[in-house]
């Protein structure tokens, strides 16, 4: 069965601080992998996605995750965090099943940036 | 290019009450999407349509929960009757493609007294 895990439930960083968010997927074949932003009441903005090829992908607002087949993990990055950026983040693998194309989401991280 | 739409944003009602939310997706976009979202959780899928007809329920309360498309275009989700662990976020969402993008709408936040 498709699962997501994100180890970390709260993050705290300094503005201007690099960020990296952890994922950790299982999935028995080769993952579609996202990461979703939510502000407080907000839909969910998709970050960036892998689908295959390049297993370094860039996202929007300066993002970029890295899929690391070995150990099933899509970690997200950013080098410079902004106060903007302060918000739920969500880590989610889409799964093929019999004609359907379901999203898992892990629980999510929320990150504070502190000034 | 609008987005997904969504009505009401926020509802309470009581327990044993009946609720029903109204999603319109993106034009064009076949396949829609109903999450539930759980305060501290992600969301989780309850039901999909690619068009009108139903792709996946199974993770969908069907003792209490209904979803339809009619047309193929705008859905309803309904409750009927709400329990208090039904208070959440409702989330519609809409695909063009099946492993494209799934674009969320803001939600619609119940809470169950």
């Amino acid at each position: 069965a498709q699962s997501v895990t994100q180890p970390d439930i709260h993050i705290t960083v300094s503005e201007g601080a690099s960020l990296e968010l952890r994922c950790n997927y299982s999935y028995g074949a080769t993952p579609y992998l996202f990461w979703y932003v939510q502000s407080p009441g907000q839909g969910l903005q998709l970050l960036l996605k892998y689908f295959s090829g390049d297993t370094l992908v860039q996202g929007i607002k300066g993002f970029e995750a890295e899929f690391k087949r070995s150990q099933s993990s899509f970690n997200l990055r950013k080098p410079s965090v902004h106060w903007s950026d302060a918000a739920e983040y969500f880590c989610a693998v889409g799964a093929i099943q019999t004609g359907a194309n379901n999203l898992f989401f892990g629980t999510g991280t929320r990150l504070t940036v502190i000034p | 290019e609008a987005g997904v739409a969504q009505s009401p944003r926020y509802k309470i009602i009581e327990k044993r009450q009946s609720v029903a939310f109204w999603c319109n997706p993106i034009s064009g976009h076949a396949t829609l999407y109903w999450y539930q979202q759980i305060l501290g959780q992600g969301p989780k899928l309850l039901i999909q349509f690619q068009n009108n007809g139903v792709v996946d329920d199974s993770q969908l309360p069907k003792d209490r929960f209904s979803a339809e498309r009619l047309k193929g275009v705008d859905s309803t989700l309904k409750i009927q009757p709400a329990k208090l662990e039904d208070s959440a976020v409702y989330l519609c969402a809409s695909t063009q493609h099946g492993y494209n993008e799934q674009f969320f709408g803001p939600g619609t936040r119940l809470t169950v007294l």
